[in-house]
């Protein structure tokens, strides 16, 4: 069966820490993003990539980082600089990079909750 | 850079139709998609149009005006699973901006 997967789906950390959270795909997609949810609010793009070895700032990257080295994964890293981390983060993937309308399919999410 | 307004919440009866609208603010705009997320879970796609006009899907239908920056999802003959939360979602040179969603109540 393809689809992405993330792991863990539940994530406790100390304040201070640097934690990393996994995305993977085997649906074959060249792009592939992070978004940050808040309760009872949209999703906000951190981080986006089209390509192996290229990524992109999204909307709100500050505190974030990520790598893109093989194209099924796209592992995203809460630093310490990252204010308020404590949120449900989102990874997807879409079949092409740019416009075209193309779905992008999500995975089950991980909720990171930082004390 | 791109912004999306929709309601906060809609409430309807099982059966009935219901319409979210959304209007967004973009420079550089290609099209419209709708995706929707229970409690908990990740969004899913429902829709998307690049063009003026409806586009039908079963019991969802979207629609697109460009020249008023305005869309709207249709649901209709609703059941208690559409309980969710839906987004528009403007797709822009970069990537996706997703609105802050609209949260359905299906009432029996």
């Amino acid at each position: 069966d393809g689809g992405i997967t993330q792991s863990p789906k539940y994530l406790f950390r100390k304040e201070g820490q640097n934690v990393t959270l996994s995305c993977e795909q085997n649906l074959n997609h060249d792009a592939m993003y992070w978004y940050r949810q808040d309760p009872g609010q949209g999703l906000r793009l951190i981080y986006y990539s089209q390509i192996v070895n290229d990524f992109q700032k999204g909307d709100i990257a500050e505190g974030y980082s990520v790598s893109r080295e093989k194209k099924e994964s796209f592992p995203l890293t809460v630093t310490s600089a990252q204010k308020n981390p404590t949120a449900f983060y989102l990874c997807a993937s879409s079949g092409s990079p740019g416009v075209g309308g193309y779905e992008q399919y999500f995975g089950p999410g991980t909720r990171l909750t930082v004390t | 850079g791109q912004s999306l307004e929709q309601p906060s919440e809609v409430t309807a009866v099982e059966g009935a139709i219901v319409q979210i609208n959304c209007t967004y603010q973009t420079s550089g705009f290609y099209g419209l998609s709708w995706y929707q997320q229970h409690d908990g879970g990740a969004p899913t796609f429902l829709s998307y149009n690049a063009l003026d006009g409806l586009e039908e899907t079963g019991r969802f239908s979207s629609f697109l005006s460009r020249s008023d920056s305005y869309g709207y999802l249709l649901l209709q003959e609703l059941q208690m699973k559409d309980s969710a939360s839906y987004f528009c979602a403007a797709e822009g040179r970069r990537a996706l901006t997703f609105g802050s969603g609209t949260r359905l109540q299906v009432q029996p």
